[in-house]
């Protein structure tokens, strides 16, 4: 069974300019969800999706984070602009459950790791 | 507010010493509590989950416990091995919000 797909792996900008990360979950899994793990620190959890509706993205810097997931499957992480405190990991996050949690967990990607310069 | 936290944040051992991690949560509404490790520059790899309704997972030397009532889960490593060096990180979901809230993790270095 393939994994959480990311991509880019890396990726260095400046300030300002503008990013985005692409996200393939495990296939029939309906729940994804986009962290940003900042050095030192646990996974900060951005936003939830079920299907292609939000459940939660109460942390989610809106002035310049947006996240969607087109058919309920992919999905992409843009940030504009970018300031130098976004340098961090990227996680996503597939699990199969619906409304209710999967009883397997959560299965993760390798991450894209952002640098803002 | 639902909250997860994890001490020590850092821990050294000599080799073959069986050691001890904390999780905590705010909440004991939970639906289930996941354990994972990760290596520099690498992804999450989960080790053990369970369930509200277990009070233990095994897999090899580790042994993860939960007691909900008072909002903690232990992280038991059995006979470390250098191999054992990572950062480990437990996550909750809580019930109601289904939020999959992590905590702020433990590194670990097991010394040869």
């Amino acid at each position: 069974e393939a994994g959480v797909a990311q991509s880019p792996r890396y990726k260095i900008i400046e300030k300002r300019q503008s990013v985005a990360f692409w996200c393939n979950p495990i296939s029939g899994h309906a729940t994804l969800y986009w962290y940003q793990q900042i050095l030192g620190q646990g996974p900060k959890l951005l936003i939830q999706f079920q299907n292609n509706g939000v459940v939660d993205d109460s942390q989610l810097p809106k002035d310049r984070f947006s996240a969607e997931r087109l058919k309920g499957v992919d999905s992409t992480l843009k940030i504009q602009p970018a300031k130098l405190e976004d340098s961090a990991v990227y996680l996503c996050a597939s699990s199969l459950g619906g409304w209710a949690p999967s009883a397997l967990g959560a299965f993760f990607g390798q991450g894209t790791r952002l640098t803002v310069v | 507010k639902q909250e997860v936290t994890q001490i020590p944040a850092a821990l050294s051992v000599p080799e073959g010493e069986n050691l001890v991690l904390n999780c905590s949560f705010t909440d004991s509404a939970i639906y289930n509590l996941q354990w994972f490790r990760q290596d520099p520059g690498k992804g999450l790899t989960s080790l053990l989950l369970i369930q509200s309704s277990q009070r233990e997972q095994t897999s090899g030397r580790l042994n993860a416990s939960l007691d909900k009532s008072s909002g903690r889960s232990t992280l038991y490593i059995a006979a470390s091995q250098p191999g054992d060096s990572a950062t480990y990180l437990c996550a909750v979901t809580f019930s109601g919000t289904y939020k999959y809230i992590f905590g702020t993790g433990t590194r670990l270095k097991v010394l040869a």
